[in-house]
């Protein structure tokens, strides 16, 4: 199977600030990237994903960047708002069917 | 529209008590899923169908059942719950196989085992 880890496990900055969010995976077949915001009492909504054949995937202040020889992917957030805290989640999909997710990072945003 | 619905919300449960937790979507997807999530653990796969009639296991399928019957409800079942049971519980469905194909998750069932 795969295995997904993912830092750090919390994240707090100032509003304005940018946040950087890591992640690593094991098997080189994992070829899909989702990202997603979970916010209290809710369940995950994805906010942006990338496939193994791009580098790097931009959706107005939120990208992500894979990197395939190292097996790691990031989640970068600029100018954030204190409505982006949350709990965000990365995960790696090994075969069309199953999905393996990190342990989350809880964003707190600072007014 | 309204997506991917769970009941119930909230359940208490006995050890050894069975339930069925109900995930139902209307949007005509192929492929359900079932995770639970832990404190510090993420979510993991319990089990998933690909289509009516089609399951399989996931990551931790053990004390857990499913069958899909139909294409828009897909039942999890606790034959006899145990305390390790104790979770929150979501379903998830998108449209088919495809390889960029988005999740949409229900709003959870926070299940307690005492």
């Amino acid at each position: 199977g795969e295995n997904v880890e993912q830092h750090p496990s919390t994240l707090s900055v100032q509003e304005g600030d940018s946040a950087v969010i890591k992640c690593t995976y094991s098997d080189s077949a994992s070829n899909y990237f989702p990202w997603y915001k979970q916010e209290l009492g809710k369940g995950p909504q994805l906010i942006i994903d990338i496939r193994s054949n791009v580098g790097e995937k931009k959706d107005q202040r939120i990208a992500v960047t894979l990197n395939k020889t190292a097996k790691h992917f990031s989640l970068h957030i600029t100018e954030t708002q204190p409505e982006d805290s949350a709990v965000y989640f990365c995960a790696a999909r090994y075969n069309f069917n199953k999905f393996y997710f990190g342990s989350g990072t809880k964003l707190n945003v600072k007014p | 529209n309204a997506g991917v619905t769970q009941t119930p919300k909230f359940q208490v449960l006995k050890t050894g008590q069975s339930m069925t937790l109900q995930c139902a979507q209307d949007m005509n997807h192929e492929y359900m899923s079932w995770y639970r999530q832990d404190p510090g653990m993420g979510l993991r796969l319990i089990h998933y169908s690909v289509g009516a009639g089609i399951t399989d296991q996931g990551e931790v399928p053990n004390g857990y059942n499913v069958s899909r019957s139909t294409t828009e409800d897909f039942p999890l079942r606790l034959l006899s719950a145990a305390p390790s049971q104790t979770s929150v519980y979501f379903c998830a469905s998108r449209p088919d196989r495809g390889e960029n194909t988005e999740a949409f998750f229900g709003q959870g069932t926070r299940l307690t085992v005492v």
